[in-house]
């Protein structure tokens, strides 16, 4: 079947500009993860959601990082005013979620965000 | 807080060589282990995984215990094909928490 899909799969944009990045899923797969790749920082967990609400968003580095799911399916993360620190793999993941076992999250190809 | 770390790459072997790449960790409690790989131009995929003590996950001829007493998770293959050549990520998930928690990656390069 299908896997887990990102768009773009490259954003270039100016500094201070917003940025919307995309996450399609996995169809029936419950959680939905992003992290942020980057060379400094390694992989980096930013934010988890479970249905449509996110229990965990510790990960989010700033107030300009912001991520919502609608519908339990498709997932936004926005950065707004962005800066070259940034610049990173976005990677979306999915998961079944199914109480009491150990979930395999499945990762998409990721989104290359560059901050001129 | 929870935290993975790896051998440090890059790592160069020939075709056929045995390998291993070091993998430990720092957890409360009995978390998940994982290894992820990524191969060129390509998103992370799960290589293998171990969800409790003395636990052996393999496929594709890598193998990796999950060691309590050692807290590590070291992945070994008996022997190396130029097709292996990719990046390898030590992960974890904690008991009662959602996210993996990576290791920041081993470079890996097979020659013919």
């Amino acid at each position: 079947g299908a896997g887990v899909s990102q768009s773009p799969s490259n954003k270039v944009t100016e500094k201070g500009k917003d940025v919307e990045l995309r996450c399609d899923p996995i169809s029936g797969h419950t959680a939905l993860y992003w992290y942020r790749q980057s060379l400094g920082q390694g992989l980096e967990f930013l934010i988890y959601f479970q249905g449509n609400s996110a229990p965990d968003k510790s990960g989010l580095p700033s107030d300009r990082f912001s991520a919502e799911r609608t519908g339990g399916s498709v997932s936004t993360l926005t950065i707004q005013r962005t800066q070259q620190e940034d610049s990173a793999v976005y990677l979306c993941a999915s998961s079944l979620s199914i109480a009491g076992l150990t979930d395999t999250q499945y990762f998409g190809p990721g989104t290359r965000l560059t901050v001129l | 807080g929870d935290s993975v770390t790896q051998m440090e790459g890059p790592v160069t072997l020939s075709e056929e060589a045995f390998l291993t790449i070091n993998c430990t960790y720092t957890a409360t409690g009995y978390p998940s282990l994982f290894w992820y790989v990524q191969y060129p131009g390509e998103g992370l995929q799960l290589l293998l995984k171990a969800t409790k003590a003395d636990d052996k996950g393999s496929n594709k001829g890598f193998e990796a215990t999950y060691r309590k007493e050692t807290t590590s998770f070291h992945l070994e293959k008996g022997s190396v094909q130029v097709s292996d050549s990719a990046v390898y990520f030590c992960a974890l998930n904690a008991r009662g928490a959602q996210k993996l928690v990576f290791g920041q990656g081993t470079r890996l390069t097979i020659n013919p």
